[in-house]
């Protein structure tokens, strides 16, 4: 495998369901990301994990939950979502240098719908 | 504040030259980036220029920086029906590596 992988690719979920989204980079890189691309809006940065810390979260809903065991892997934790959390959700990786990140990888991305 | 314009569409024909604009806000972006989403995928790095650039060219793509007037420029030359997709500008405000997105041009390429 090469480049940043996601599984799974395509996920249909009641609004009472758990289930959980990976990400896994094999750049070496040391930052990953967790991104959300609606219908005709611009992405939005949900989470940023940097040596495995996270660093940024932008006011994402509880509901969502990210987790990163090591540099290598991303999940994203979904429980109780809505209708609106349907969307296609990015992972993205970085090499950080000096707090410095450069230019992000992103994977294909998982397609979610909630019903 | 933090903020990235692109058009939505573009269409021109196949053997054309295609230019994307956009427009930021943030004078402090270090580098600016242009990528490509094909349908059903995710992003691709496509090129990336550093504030203190006025152009670069990598093949059939230029990027030019106009950063006086905090505008971005992706040129296609040649453009093939395989280059259809959707075109996204973005910059990093400051040093932080933050990805700030425009809402995506919409390139289709006519045959």
């Amino acid at each position: 495998e090469t480049g940043v992988t996601q599984t799974p690719r395509h996920l249909v979920m009641g609004m009472t369901n758990k289930k959980s989204l990976k990400c896994e980079q094999h750049l070496g890189h040391n930052a990953m990301y967790w991104y959300k691309q609606s219908a005709k809006k611009p992405l939005e940065l949900m989470f940023v994990y940097s040596l495995e810390e996270r660093v940024e979260n932008n006011s994402v809903p509880s509901r969502f939950s990210p987790e990163c065991p090591n540099s290598s892997h991303l999940f994203l934790h979904l429980h109780t979502l809505q209708p609106e959390d349907s969307a296609l959700y990015l992972c993205a990786s970085s090499q950080e240098q000096a707090g410095v990140s450069y230019e992000q990888y992103f994977g294909p991305g998982t397609r979610l719908t909630v019903t | 504040g933090e903020d990235v314009e692109q058009s939505l569409f573009l269409s021109v024909r196949e053997g054309d030259s295609s230019v994307i604009n956009c427009t930021y806000t943030d004078s402090s972006s270090t580098y600016l980036y242009w990528y490509k989403q094909e349908p059903g995928a995710g992003l691709q790095l496509l090129t990336y220029i550093f504030s203190n650039m006025d152009m670069k060219q990598d093949q059939r793509l230029t990027v030019l920086l106009n950063k006086k007037d905090k505008h971005l420029s992706l040129r296609i030359a040649d453009t093939q029906t395989g280059d259809s997709a959707i075109y996204f500008c973005a910059e990093t405000p400051g040093n932080t590596g933050k990805l700030i997105f425009g809402q995506g041009t919409t390139l289709q390429v006519k045959p």
